[in-house]
């Protein structure tokens, strides 16, 4: 267990929609990232919060964005869905020490998209 | 482009054998890599990790790996697996200059043979 806990655990949706996936860091973690991860692929980077702001963006279109608050707890909005936004959803926490970073990951949001 | 590699996407062995997986990386600079672990219906956790200093690194449940810079690779070892060990296997690297984000690789499935 690593105390980062997600929610919802599975969701569906029709092309068009929007979604919001909710994330709670570990205590003492004050950067969250998330990642997209598909059917027999490796988790894809989206973003990263840290303190608030965010600190670093993957290859992903604007209309997925995100939240961080103060609590440290996060949150990923995507809006306009398509098919293939499908996927496991992935929030990790971490402490950002400069150029020493572990992170930690949640159990996924399974995302459907009809 | 950054890059993660890694070769064996599947590989299947008996009770005792040994295990490498391989992992390369095309980023320059100063890097901090990791290998994780996906058992099936969990979620990623870490099994080791290498900042600097000794460049072979000892993690849980009996992994170890090691960094070759000059190869620039992170290759995953254990001298003897166990049926519990069959789980989904991802090398990730953040590279600490430029852009600041983790790229991870596309998994390697590892079935142990009871």
């Amino acid at each position: 267990e690593t105390g980062v806990t997600q929610s919802p655990t599975h969701l569906i949706k029709t092309r068009g929609q929007q979604v919001t996936l909710r994330c709670s860091s570990q205590s003492g973690h004050n950067t969250v990232s998330w990642y997209q991860q598909a059917l027999g692929q490796g988790p894809q980077f989206i973003f990263q919060y840290y303190r608030e702001e965010e600190n670093g963006r993957g290859n992903f279109p604007p209309r997925f964005s995100g939240l961080q608050f103060p609590n440290y707890s996060s949150e990923l909005n995507v809006n306009a869905l398509e098919l293939d936004d499908s996927a496991l959803y992935l929030c990790a926490s971490s402490l950002f020490r400069g150029n020493q970073e572990t992170q930690y990951f949640g159990p996924g949001t399974r995302l459907l998209v009809l | 482009a950054q890059s993660v590699s890694q070769h064996n996407h599947h590989v299947i062995l008996s009770e005792a054998a040994s295990l490498e997986l391989g992992c390369n990386y095309s980023y320059g600079g100063t890097v901090n890599l990791f290998w994780y672990v996906q058992y099936p219906g969990q979620h990623l956790q870490l099994l080791l990790k290498y900042f600097s200093g000794d460049p072979l690194v000892k993690g849980i449940k009996g992994f170890e790996a090691e960094f070759i810079k000059s190869k620039f690779s992170f290759n995953l070892r254990k001298p003897s697996v166990q049926w519990s060990d069959t789980a989904e296997y991802f090398c990730a690297v953040i590279s600490t200059s430029g852009t600041y984000k983790y790229i991870f690789g596309t998994g390697t499935r590892l079935k142990v043979l009871a």
